[in-house]
């Protein structure tokens, strides 16, 4: 059971590019969330989605979009690189449903530098 | 709004000892939710325990025990008899609903030989 897949695990940019980072999960799980960490901070959450075609805001949402057009993938874009950007990235999902023992599984994380 | 503080940004102590780190919230939701997670030197962030808000009852797990108190929204992280693989940043978080959590700045444990 692969759980939460991200990719690229690390990635240098120029400011002022373009990129996806990718996102999947084999769970079936309703919720997927986008966090960044910054160094010696917590996870600042960016987009998250409740479900499939469904997207809303978190705390850190402004030079990223995300799109979740099916349940499995969660993408999220960056536009105009940005130094500001440079963290570390982190995919998450989680059931959805209070009943069930809900947590977040988290991916490995994606290192982005922003140069 | 919610919000999570750890004070205490960093913790040394040696092998065997006790360590307590702390985690105190702020929420007006009446129903939430409180985890820890911990993340090691490799990067990762694993999920340790949830808490409801309506079970105070403290927990237990081999040498981790969490003590809830909602009195003073606080839910503390004790590691008892500590080892070097105990090093770590450990986090704490709120969530009113399923997921959408907020974290704390974490604290990072560092136990000693």
């Amino acid at each position: 059971n692969a759980g939460v897949t991200q990719t690229p695990k690390f990635r240098i940019l120029k400011i002022g590019q373009s990129m996806t980072l990718q996102c999947t999960q084999d769970m079936n799980h309703n919720y997927m969330y986008w966090y960044r960490q910054d160094p010696g901070m917590g996870l600042k959450l960016i987009y998250y989605s409740v479900g499939a075609g469904i997207t809303d805001k978190g705390e850190v949402p402004n030079g990223y979009n995300v799109s979740r057009s099916t349940t499995e993938d969660f993408p999220l874009r960056l536009e105009l690189a940005a130094p500001s950007q440079t963290s570390v990235y982190f995919c998450a999902s989680s059931h959805g449903d209070r009943a069930i023992n809900e947590k977040l599984f988290f991916g490995s994380g994606t290192q982005l530098s922003v140069l | 709004a919610q919000k999570v503080t750890q004070a205490q940004t960093e913790i040394s102590v040696v092998e065997k000892e006790d360590v307590t780190l702390d985690c105190v919230y702020e929420t007006r939701d009446t129903t939430y939710y409180l985890f820890w997670y911990k993340q090691p030197p490799s990067g990762e962030l694993v999920f340790l325990i949830r808490r409801n808000s309506f079970d105070e009852q403290n927990e237990i797990s081999g040498r981790y025990s969490w003590n809830f108190q909602k009195s003073t929204s606080s839910f503390n992280f004790t590691i008892t008899a500590s080892q070097v693989v105990d090093s770590a940043v450990y986090f704490c978080a709120l969530s009113p609903n399923a997921g959408k959590s907020t974290f704390g700045d974490g604290t990072t444990l560092t136990v000693k030989p």
